[in-house]
């Protein structure tokens, strides 16, 4: 079985600091695995993904996300953090073969300028 | 406009009562999917489909249904809603390529209050 975890349901930090959100997964084979972020009001909107080969993926608004094979993890990380990306943010993981994507409970972002 | 719109955006109704959220794409994709977003569980995927004619179910598929005639529609049925269903509706789609590293697009959401 597949699941996800994100252990932080709130994060706080300051303008221009660098952020991390966590998230944490488990799959029988190989994952996919996805960042989605939400903004009020707003369905999801993907940032990045990881599917196979380099450890760093690189996704949109500068966003990162480092693949950790041992550690089963694949935190979201930005180096300087703007106030618009105050927002709730998922992490996703979906098994080789499966069709599901299985969401995180969400880790809400707040940028305090 | 092109893209997955719902309809409608809000909608209050009473326990018992039938009622159905809409979700249509304009890209052609052969995967649609409904989510269910609730404080502390994340999104749960209801149902899904993979093509016209061919769904099946996700985690939390109870008290629903869901029909697929045409590609671009996925309409999500509650036969008889109850409070537990009290949430906010997602649909989205996604066009299969590249198997399990395709990418969601979402719709904007639905926000069901059953009284």
């Amino acid at each position: 079985a597949q699941s996800v975890a994100q252990p932080e349901d709130q994060v706080n930090v300051a303008e221009g600091n660098p952020l991390t959100v966590k998230c944490t997964y488990s799959v029988s084979g190989n994952p996919y695995l996805f960042w989605y972020v939400q903004y009020p009001n707003r369905g999801l909107q993907f940032l990045l993904k990881y599917i196979t080969g380099d450890n760093l993926v690189k996704g949109s608004y500068g966003f990162e996300a480092e693949f950790n094979k041992s550690q089963t993890s694949f935190h979201l990380k930005k180096p300087s953090a703007l106030v618009s990306d105050s927002a709730l943010y998922f992490c996703a993981v979906r098994e080789t073969g499966a069709n599901n994507l299985f969401f995180g409970t969400g880790t809400r972002l707040t940028v305090i300028p | 406009d092109a893209g997955i719109t719902q309809s409608p955006r809000y909608k209050i109704t009473e326990t018992g009562r039938q009622v159905t959220l809409m979700c249509h794409q304009t890209w052609s994709h052969s995967y649609m999917f409904w989510y269910r977003q609730d404080l502390g569980h994340g999104l749960r995927l209801i149902y899904y489909s993979a093509a016209a004619d061919i769904t099946d179910k996700g985690e939390v598929p109870d008290g629903y249904v869901v029909s697929r005639s045409k590609t671009e529609n996925f309409p999500l049925t509650l036969e008889s809603a109850t409070r537990s269903q009290t949430s906010v509706y997602f649909c989205a789609s996604s066009d299969g390529r590249f198997s399990g590293a395709n990418v969601l697009t979402f719709g904007a959401g639905s926000r069901l209050t059953v009284l």
